[in-house]
């Protein structure tokens, strides 16, 4: 079945620092949707991506997508205490079916 | 607006006790509901999803079941509880039909401790 495997598991960073999450399917997906987790809480949907190449931002956070649909990352430019979680994608296949999590990568911030 | 609500928010139950555990959602009609649970640190396992009243499907084989009674109420149920089930259960929404460009709705979660 399809895997979705995401480095690192755990990042910990100064405040001003960068952060980037990596993300890899085994097979090529229809689109990728990224996710994030505060401490204690549930996921909360931040992007979806749906073309190959594709790059999204939201503020300090760049969104990408592979050019073969199978890899994604997210890079945090200049991280801030508020960025604390756990950052998961999540990735559907081409023929439609469950969205499959990956493990996530937990980033801890010292201020 | 939808919501989603989940009950109870923490939980701790002994071995072999029964489990109930209740999500509904609010403002949609005929979603996509899902049982999800987060071990400790790690990622988020599909239990189950449904896709209408009383259609379960199950993901991975296990001690837990889960029934749709109504069109917004999806219940994770446990006849008999194990040290492994403990864990954080998330209950999750997405619109309905085959669209393939849908977010999940994630509840806020329930942590069960088995001891």
């Amino acid at each position: 079945g399809q895997q979705v495997m995401q480095i690192p598991q755990y990042q910990h960073v100064q405040e001003g620092e960068d952060f980037t999450t990596y993300c890899n399917s085994s097979t090529t997906l229809s689109n990728i949707q990224w996710y994030k987790q505060r401490p204690g809480g549930h996921p909360v949907f931040l992007i979806q991506l749906v073309k190959s190449g594709e790059v999204k931002k939201q503020k300090r956070l760049t969104f990408q997508f592979g050019e073969a649909k199978k890899n994604s990352s997210l890079h945090i430019t200049a991280t801030q205490t508020t960025d604390v979680g756990t950052y998961f994608c999540a990735g559907r296949d081409n023929a439609g079916n469950m969205l499959t999590f990956g493990g996530g990568t937990r980033l801890m911030v010292k201020p | 607006s939808q919501t989603i609500h989940q009950w109870p928010a923490t939980l701790v139950q002994p071995v072999g006790s029964p489990l109930s555990l209740e999500c509904t959602v609010e403002g949609t009609s005929n979603p996509n509901l899902y049982w999800y649970r987060q071990a400790a640190g790690r990622g988020l396992q599909l239990l189950f999803y449904s896709v209408g009243i009383g259609q379960i499907s199950s993901e991975v084989p296990q001690n837990l079941s889960a029934s749709r009674p109504q069109d917004r109420q999806f219940i994770l149920s446990s006849k008999k509880l194990l040290l492994s089930d403990s864990g954080f259960y998330l209950c999750a929404w997405k619109r309905p039909g085959l669209t393939l460009n849908e977010k999940l709705f994630f509840g806020s979660g329930t942590q069960l401790s088995v001891l």
